[in-house]
């Protein structure tokens, strides 16, 4: 059973245009949400994360949307680049442990 | 710091042969995370450890796979006998105390 569930599976958006990929999860004690980003031949590496404390995190052109209430939780690319492209992950983890759940991935191309 | 590393980073075997893959976590990290990346499952957590000691391996598929940490600094996963729907990309991740995990390079394993 698929604990954290992510859409869409593949994306296309134009140079300058803003990425947007979603996530929602059903386990409400669930208190961590990293973003992973991988490119070709390589390992996951941490974009970007929250906690559900908040309801946005910004880091650069990257922003965490959180809706604890709707249990979802979002990423926006803004200003999009070539060097942008690569799958995403979103996850989510709970106490005891940290074991992460992870989405099944979006594969984004940015079209310059 | 040189990252998680992983060996070998590629590995061709026959059906029925003995595979092992190797990881190095980073320094000072007391948890270590195996994943197996595949186009139909996506990421899938197989076991994890917390100071040397396995915490959760309900993720191995079979008693095919096992896993061991001697030491703080190495761990194997092995496979015997490797079948050909053993074929994927298995990633080593290591994590400090906190959240965030990070990935090495991947194994990429082909069973024939």
């Amino acid at each position: 059973q698929q604990q954290v569930k992510q859409s869409p599976q593949s994306l296309i958006v134009q140079k300058g245009g803003i990425s947007i990929i979603n996530c929602a999860y059903e386990n409400t004690a669930f208190d961590y949400f990293p973003w992973y980003q991988q490119f070709p031949g390589k390992g996951p590496a941490l974009l970007i994360a929250i906690r559900p404390d908040v309801s946005e995190k910004k880091e650069g052109r990257f922003t965490i949307s959180f809706n604890k209430s709707a249990k979802q939780f979002s990423l926006h690319i803004m200003d999009s680049q070539p060097g942008d492209s690569a799958t995403y992950f979103c996850a989510a983890s709970k106490q005891p442990g940290n074991q992460f759940y992870f989405g099944t991935g979006t594969s984004l191309t940015v079209i310059p | 710091d040189a990252g998680v590393i992983q060996s070998p980073r590629h590995e061709v075997t026959e059906m029925g042969q003995e595979v092992t893959l190797r990881c190095k976590p980073i320094s000072g990290h007391n948890s270590l995370f195996w994943y197996r990346q595949t186009m139909m499952r996506g990421l899938e957590l197989l076991i994890y450890f917390n100071n040397n000691v396995p915490i959760d391996d309900s993720g191995m598929p079979e008693d095919r796979f096992s896993a061991k940490m001697p030491n703080a600094s190495f761990s194997t996963l092995k496979i015997q006998p490797s079948e050909p729907r053993d074929s994927a990309v298995y990633f080593c991740a290591s994590r400090p105390t906190g959240d965030e995990q990070y990935f090495g390079p991947g194994t990429r394993l082909t069973v024939t």
